[in-house]
């Protein structure tokens, strides 16, 4: 298992302004993912977190709006940046501790408790 | 990921099983089918995984088809705390991410 730790838990933010998101895992995980979750919304996958390149972003977001690094195997940060209200949401973190065989997902994924931003 | 098909909500009476359906006809030989839960202002929580066996593990059951069709799961003795939304995914394979859709809300009825 993997344990989550995501900071700040919650924030309200001014238009305009950036905030980061912090995620630390208690143990070097593979792969690092983060999602956001609009009111009453599922989630959506913003973009994977590679360790030591650029992160992959899925379709309709851009690394401009949602900066993301990944030092080492433990953390990653995601940058909310100039923040307008549409952006108030859940973000979450999530992790994926190890790898099944070449290309199959067969283990479980763990998610932190998310970062519920308000932008006023 | 495979395109995955759930009914929007279901409601099931404290103690009895809760029985969970998700169709994924499209899913292809080699890709697994995950269940997770959201349970109201957490992060998902993993519940089960399977590819061609029925699976069973502390928390629920899995039984998938022999077609790999759909599957369905089981909470054998629901209790409140079982209120939450759950997820049906296929991960392309290769894809190694999650893609939810909008699930399940069960709501679990004294």
């Amino acid at each position: 298992s993997a344990v989550i730790s995501q900071k700040p838990s919650r924030d309200i933010c001014q238009r305009g302004t950036s905030l980061t998101i912090q995620c630390q895992v208690d143990s070097q995980v593979t792969m690092m993912f983060w999602y956001r979750q609009q009111p009453g919304q599922s989630l959506t996958l913003i973009a994977t977190a590679n360790q030591g390149s650029e992160a992959t972003y899925e379709s309709g977001f851009v690394i401009d709006k949602f900066p993301i690094s990944r030092p080492n195997l433990t953390f990653s940060t995601l940058t909310v940046s100039n923040m307008s209200p549409e952006d108030s949401s859940i973000y979450l973190c999530s992790v994926d501790p190890g790898q099944g065989a070449p290309g199959i997902l067969n283990t479980e994924a763990f998610f932190g408790q998310g970062t519920r931003l308000t932008v006023v | 990921d495979a395109k995955t098909t759930q009914p929007p909500s279901m409601d099931c009476a404290e103690g009895r099983a809760a029985n969970l359906p998700c169709n994924h006809s499209t899913i292809s030989g080699n890709e697994y089918v995950y269940w997770y839960r959201q349970i109201h202002s957490q992060g998902p929580q993993y519940i089960i995984h399977g590819l061609k066996n029925n699976e069973t593990n502390e928390m629920a059951s899995l039984i998938i088809t022999e077609d790999r069709k759909s599957s369905t799961l089981i909470l054998p003795h629901a209790t409140l705390r079982d209120t939450a939304v759950y997820y049906c995914i296929v991960p392309i394979r290769g894809a190694q991410k999650l893609v939810f859709g909008q699930g399940t809300r069960l709501t679990i009825n004294p």
